[in-house]
């Protein structure tokens, strides 16, 4: 069974700073990776995902991620953040099986400082 | 024009009461999920239904049914609510099983239940 971890439970950044965020997934097989974000009160958004092809995707809002299969990992990044990005980001694996179902990492919450 | 809408938006009850949620997608997809989200923000996929049948049960009490009447709609019904029920359910959408597709799912904006 697929399992994802995201190591950061809470960023907290001033604007402009640049944000990386960790996730690591665990499956040996064929997987499709995703970041959602959930402002708050709001429900869950694509922000990006990887399918296949170029491992470095590129998302809404100016953020990228990108899938480094040896490591597992598939790490979010924004090269200058906003304080409208505060709110909760997810990694998430679907694994290539009979019933694929999209399991969701922890969750990190991001804070901006204005 | 909402892709996929949950209702009610807010459900307060009592212990032992019988409830049920609504989800409705009108995006032409053919599978659907119910996902609980609990206080630490830790989402988990609860059931997920594919063009009426049922191809996900995860380890949910069997106070949870989901009911299915098309594929356009995925309601769930619960029993007996308990206070651990408090949570937030995401209803979700996908065409096909999703992994071929890699599209990911579509969130509806998620029901607030809180038993007390």
């Amino acid at each position: 069974a697929q399992s994802v971890s995201q190591h950061n439970h809470h960023v907290i950044l001033s604007e402009a700073a640049s944000l990386e965020l960790g996730c690591n997934y665990s499956y040996g097989g064929t997987v499709n990776l995703f970041w959602y974000v959930q402002y708050p009160g709001q429900h869950l958004q694509l922000l990006l995902k990887y399918f296949s092809g170029d491992p470095l995707v590129k998302g809404i809002k100016g953020f990228e991620a990108e899938f480094i299969k040896s490591k597992f990992s598939f790490n979010l990044r924004k090269p200058s953040v906003q304080w409208s990005d505060t709110a909760e980001y997810f990694c998430a694996v679907e694994a290539y099986s009979s019933a694929s179902k999209i399991i969701f990492g922890s969750g990190t919450r991001l804070s901006i400082r204005p | 024009d909402t892709a996929v809408s949950q209702t009610p938006k807010y459900l307060v009850t009592q212990m032992g009461n019988d409830k049920s949620i609504k989800c409705e997608q009108n995006l032409g997809h053919d599978t659907m999920y119910w996902y609980k989200q609990d206080s630490k923000k830790f989402l988990k996929i609860m059931f997920s239904y594919n063009n009426k049948e049922l191809i996900i049960n995860e380890t949910v009490p069997n106070r949870f049914s989901p009911k299915s009447p098309d594929k356009a709609h995925l309601n769930l019904h619960i029993n007996s609510l308990e206070l651990g029920d408090s949570a937030v359910y995401f209803c979700a959408s996908s065409q096909g099983t999703g992994a071929r597709s890699g599209n990911g799912y579509t969130f509806g904006s998620g029901t607030r239940l809180t038993v007390v």
